[in-house]
């Protein structure tokens, strides 16, 4: 059964250090998202991106955020300066169309120390 | 803005018995709405939809109700086992037209042998 998958698994980065989350949605799936799970927290909505641009986003997707799909297949999400609040785990999703049934990544724990 | 309420307190069930989990809503009635399980480190699995208009849907042991007049989701396992044991979100769109979804934080269930 096709899966969305998400590298790395684990991502330690000192804080003012820009990362990059990798996902790869499901392949004929259109719609992609990005959220956040801050430990013990909801699922918060970050970004979703339809057509190469973002679609909607967050309060909490600011300045420092940026998504891309450089490549048909990869879906990225770039935190330029990690602060230390930004530790969290990042679930990647997919969907065939909008108001359908997410997929989601296994996700990314990123830890800013 | 919208907002969602699940019982934070976990609840513990007796094997084969059935698990209710209650997710209501404020303000405005969403046109759908999403169940998930979460594992703990895991990314939320899908398990059904329910849309404005249907009144209840299944899916083997598993049964959602939408009442928009109460602005609730009930959410039904029956004959519980304790592989059923996770955290159930409920999640919704923000707003009327939107496609950012929030999610509630969540019931934990526990499923005693």
């Amino acid at each position: 059964e096709p899966e969305v998958t998400q590298t790395p698994s684990h991502q330690v980065t000192q804080m003012g250090q820009e990362v990059i989350l990798r996902c790869v949605p499901i392949s004929n799936h259109l719609y992609f998202y990005w959220y956040r799970q801050i430990l013990g927290q909801k699922v918060e909505f970050l970004v979703s991106f339809y057509n190469n641009e973002i679609s909607e986003k967050s309060e909490i997707f600011d300045d420092q955020f940026s998504v891309e799909r450089p490549d048909g297949s990869n879906f990225t999400l770039k935190i330029r300066s990690t602060k230390l609040e930004d530790s969290a785990m990042y679930f990647c999703a997919s969907l065939l169309n909008r108001g359908n049934e997410q997929y989601f990544g296994p996700g990314t724990r990123l830890t800013v120390t | 803005s919208q907002k969602i309420e699940q019982n934070s307190e976990a609840l513990n069930i007796q094997e084969g018995k059935t698990a209710t989990l209650t997710c209501n809503y404020t303000n405005y009635s969403p046109a759908y709405l999403q169940w998930y399980r979460q594992d703990p480190g895991r990314g939320p699995v899908f398990l059904l939809l329910i849309r404005e208009n249907e009144k209840e849907k299944r899916k083997e042991r598993l049964k959602v109700t939408f009442d928009t007049t109460l602005k609730q989701s009930l959410f039904h396992i029956t004959a519980s086992q304790p592989a059923d044991s996770a955290t159930y979100l409920c999640a919704l769109p923000r707003a009327s037209g939107t496609y950012k979804y929030i999610f509630g934080t969540g019931t934990r269930l526990k499923v005693l042998a």
